[in-house]
């Protein structure tokens, strides 16, 4: 199984921008979870689908960001325009949910995001 | 609602000593604990995890206990390492939802 992939590992951008993140979970997993990490807070929840449907994005900043899941093996994390604050690690996680039970909640390597 | 709340790091240990980060949790019924590392420049992993009341779980000489009681699920490792030196992020899994619930983490550094 190679986890959850995401791409790009890097991304350097300027300012205004737009800028797309991907990922593709575990096969089989029902959950996908958009993290975003920085060093003033920390990690952050901002959007997860259930089956691909969107169940909670009360994370997401603004409506510059939006995330979609045409699929069960592929997300995306829009940012359109970027912006210097939106300078962070994104995360994707998937994780497959059956009855009052969680298995395999995993992380991708992230995506190191720097807008200039 | 759930919460996880974990010591304020960081924590700077000795080669050697002994380590213990503990972790406090909030929830109605009976959730699952676990804990997860995040070494520098990756992504969060799985250490370990524990699913019912005093159940322990164990990975890399790491041990947790789930202490319903306490409502606790405190990191220990006997001896650590230098390789040992990263964030340790506590989180919770409750009946009803899809998502973990982390804690904000705490960085550990071990010195030769």
């Amino acid at each position: 199984d190679a986890g959850v992939i995401q791409s790009p590992r890097h991304e350097v951008t300027e300012m205004g921008q737009e800028v797309t993140l991907r990922c593709k979970p575990i096969s089989g997993h029902n959950s996908l979870f958009w993290y975003r990490q920085t060093m003033m807070r920390g990690l952050e929840l901002l959007i997860y689908f259930n089956n691909n449907v969107p169940i909670d994005d009360s994370g997401m900043p603004e409506d510059r960001f939006s995330a979609k899941m045409p699929n069960a093996s592929f997300s995306t994390l829009k940012i359109q325009p970027s912006e210097p604050r939106d300078s962070a690690v994104y995360f994707c996680a998937s994780s497959l949910v059956q009855g009052a039970q969680i298995y395999g909640y995993t992380f991708g390597s992230g995506t190191r995001l720097t807008v200039v | 609602g759930n919460s996880v709340t974990q010591m304020e790091g960081p924590v700077t240990l000795s080669e050697e000593a002994f380590l213990t980060i503990n972790c406090t949790y909030t929830a109605t019924g009976y959730p699952s604990l676990f804990w997860y590392v995040q070494y520098p420049g990756e992504g969060l992993q799985l250490l370990l995890k524990a699913t019912k009341a005093d159940d322990k779980g164990s990975n890399k000489g790491f041990e947790a206990t789930y202490r319903k009681e306490t409502t606790s699920f405190h990191l220990e490792k006997g001896s650590v390492q230098v390789s040992d030196s990263a964030v340790y992020f506590c989180a919770l899994f409750n009946f009803g939802n899809e998502k973990l619930t982390f804690g904000t983490g705490t960085r550990l550094t071990i010195i030769p």
